[in-house]
């Protein structure tokens, strides 16, 4: 199947402080999504991205879909603690139009 | 509008035992899926659906089957549970290519 490679894997990070996190594919992606999950419950839509070269905003994050087609990346500015939780990128690959493939996720730790 | 609900949210098995995981939609979703959740492994497809009556295979199918009889519902029947699949179960449903809307998952041990 399709794989995604997200790093980092965990990151800690001081209050305030500007975090990035990406996802390369060795495959074309048609649509780029970002979820956030919190412990003990599903994961939750950050941001939807569905042409090359996109770069949209929700808040503080900002999230963009490589000119490639084979990457993104999440950007999350002037942290805070409600931002700790399980980062993960997820598409759908060229030709499998409606299978949601996941990366192995970023844990985001923020320290007061 | 609840979303997607799943039952139960816990579940503990003896190997070999079967049981249906539940999985219902409010929203006239028509694509829906099944993924399990195992440390440091992200989401994987388990099967997935585009409209009832439609069903297909994810990355990892096997000791697993689903039906699709109405547009609302989409269980995921263990045939015989296998200590392989204690693991967390999140269902999940979309329109089009819209994001997807997961369940609160299912935590399942197999001992």
């Amino acid at each position: 199947g399709q794989q995604l490679n997200q790093s980092p894997q965990s990151m800690f990070i001081q209050e305030g402080e500007d975090v990035s996190m990406n996802c390369t594919s060795s495959s074309i992606f048609n649509t780029w999504l970002w979820y956030k999950q919190d412990p003990g419950e599903g994961p939750v839509l950050l941001i939807a991205l569905y042409k090359a070269g996109e770069l949209t905003s929700n808040g503080r994050l900002t999230a963009q879909f490589g000119i490639t087609r084979k990457d993104s990346f999440l950007n999350i500015s002037a942290s805070i603690p409600s931002d700790v939780g399980i980062y993960f990128c997820a598409g759908h690959a060229a030709g499998s139009a409606r299978q949601l493939t996941f990366g192995s996720g970023t844990q985001l730790t923020v320290l007061p | 509008n609840a979303g997607v609900t799943q039952t139960p949210k816990f579940q503990v098995l003896k190997t070999g035992q079967s049981m249906t995981l539940q999985c219902a939609q409010d929203m006239n979703h028509e694509y829906m899926s099944w993924y399990r959740q195992d440390p440091g492994m992200g989401l994987r497809l388990i099967h997935y659906s585009v409209g009832a009556g439609i069903t297909d295979q994810g990355e990892v199918p096997n000791g697993y089957n689903v039906s699709r009889s109405t547009t609302e519902d989409f269980p995921l029947r263990l045939l015989s549970a296998a200590p392989s699949q204690t693991s967390v179960y999140f269902c999940a449903s979309s329109r089009g290519e819209a994001g997807y809307t997961f369940g609160s998952g299912t935590r399942l041990t197999v001992v």
